[in-house]
């Protein structure tokens, strides 16, 4: 079975400008979230999908928006980056089908704002 | 608002001790408790998974306990070899209606050889 998938692997963005990033989840994985980590910050929760409905957010301003496709796949956006932006965004499946929540995390999104 | 709390930060052993890592969490209404494994620029590997009614959960060298009534977690690493080091990372998931994963800081642990 084919792990939690993210493109692209690595970003290069300047300030300004906006930003998609695409995650594909474990095949008949309806959950998916989103998590910015950041050397200062750590891991922080931005967004939870589950049947294209986002069900939960974090703390995270506007900028930060996300949704979710038919097929489950995921893709998330920044607009207008700042500096602070700058972090590995992971994605995580979960089944969500029995009781497990089990949460699957992809390889990440190395975005970089100059 | 859930907080957890890794100690410590970072641990430097020889090969072949065995290990403790803390993970301490102050709400205790959580529905599962996961420790996962991140290499440097790397994503997460999901290691154990704890649900609330249990008490531990073991895979292979790696032995995971989880008091909720005190709000903590240990993972316990037998017989460390070098390929263990890494950051091991526990988050707790939330019993609410907003079930999202609060992660700690995390350890970073060296296993020399």
């Amino acid at each position: 079975k084919a792990g939690v998938t993210q493109t692209p692997r690595y970003l290069i963005k300047t300030r300004g400008q906006q930003v998609t990033l695409s995650c594909s989840p474990i095949s008949g994985h309806r959950s998916v979230s989103w998590y910015q980590q950041t050397p200062g910050q750590g891991l922080q929760f931005l967004f939870e999908y589950f049947s294209e409905t986002q069900r939960n957010k974090g703390n995270f301003p506007g900028r930060f928006s996300g949704r979710q496709f038919s097929n489950s796949r995921s893709e998330m956006n920044v607009s207008t980056l700042e500096l602070g932006d700058s972090a590995l965004y992971l994605c995580a499946s979960s089944p969500l089908a029995g009781v497990s929540y089990e949460q699957y995390f992809g390889p990440g999104t190395r975005l970089t704002v100059t | 608002k859930q907080e957890v709390t890794q100690i410590p930060a970072a641990l430097s052993v020889p090969e072949g001790e065995n290990l403790v890592l803390n993970c301490s969490f102050t709400d205790s209404a959580i529905y599962n408790l996961q420790w996962f494994r991140q290499d440097p620029g790397k994503g997460l590997t999901s290691l154990l998974l704890i649900q609330s009614s249990q008490r531990e959960q073991t895979s292979g060298r790696l032995n995971a306990s989880l008091d909720k009534s005190s709000g903590r977690s240990t993972l316990y690493i037998a017989a460390s070899q070098p390929g263990d080091s890494a950051t091991y990372l526990c988050a707790s998931l939330s019993s609410g209606s907003a079930r999202q994963l609060t992660f700690g800081s995390g350890t970073q642990l060296t296993v020399l050889p």
